[in-house]
């Protein structure tokens, strides 16, 4: 069953700019992560917030989470070449054992 | 170097024909589950294991099968195969559940079922 759902599907911009990247999901959570696909390749993790938490950064990342919307949104500040990747954001339910994923958002940076 | 490691990469094979796709992983994780991600569906579960022994079905099991008999190998078994298991498959492993921890994610093998 697919929860989250990310938007934009697709999002191209120019090198430097800002890139922000969207998740909506229908139920209550205990926490979100965001990963991160580069073509064809395996999934690596971004950042995890908790259910409790409106935001956190990484680095260039900035994450926040808004439970009464239900939506939560990934900021990539001064965006980079290598930034072109897909995007996932996975959420938990309740049970330890399985994320439910979005369909991802792809982002291209053009240089 | 800690990681997750799939073989094969790709594979092109026949329907009917039964395929392992090994998966081993050298952090100790407890947790290690397989996914296949097609076009616009995202990642979608196939089965996941919470320790040696001990497995269950994720979203879409039906025509495959796995096995934890050690804690670092989590093979994938399609005992036939067909076209609609044409994908790209990913293995990963975490500490514990995937809930609070996160996941590393092998390389992928990409499967073509002819």
């Amino acid at each position: 069953s697919q929860q989250g759902e990310e938007d934009p599907q697709a999002l191209s911009i120019q090198e430097g700019e800002n890139a922000t990247m969207n998740c909506s999901y229908k139920t209550s959570i205990n926490n979100l992560q965001w990963y991160r696909q580069n073509s064809g390749r395996g999934l690596v993790h971004l950042i995890l917030i908790r259910s409790n938490e409106r935001e956190k950064h990484s680095g260039r990342l900035r994450v926040t989470l808004d439970t009464s919307k239900k939506s939560s949104s990934l900021l990539i500040t001064a965006s980079r070449a290598a930034d072109t990747a897909s995007y996932f954001c996975a959420t938990s339910t309740g049970s330890n054992y399985q994320l439910i994923w979005g369909a991802g958002t792809k982002l291209i940076i053009k240089p | 170097e800690a990681q997750v490691t799939q073989n094969p990469r790709y594979l092109i094979t026949v329907t009917g024909k039964k395929l392992t796709v090994t998966c081993s992983q050298n952090m100790n994780h407890e947790y290690m589950s397989w996914y296949r991600q097609d076009p616009g569906l995202g990642l979608r579960q196939i089965y996941y294991s919470m320790n040696v022994e001990v497995t269950d079905k994720g979203d879409v099991p039906e025509g495959y099968k796995v096995s934890r008999k050690e804690k670092r190998n989590f093979p994938l078994i399609l005992e036939s195969p067909s076209p609609n298991q044409t994908s790209l498959y990913f293995c990963a492993s975490s500490p514990s559940g995937p809930t609070y921890n996160e996941q590393f994610f092998g390389p992928g093998t990409r499967l073509t079922v002819l």
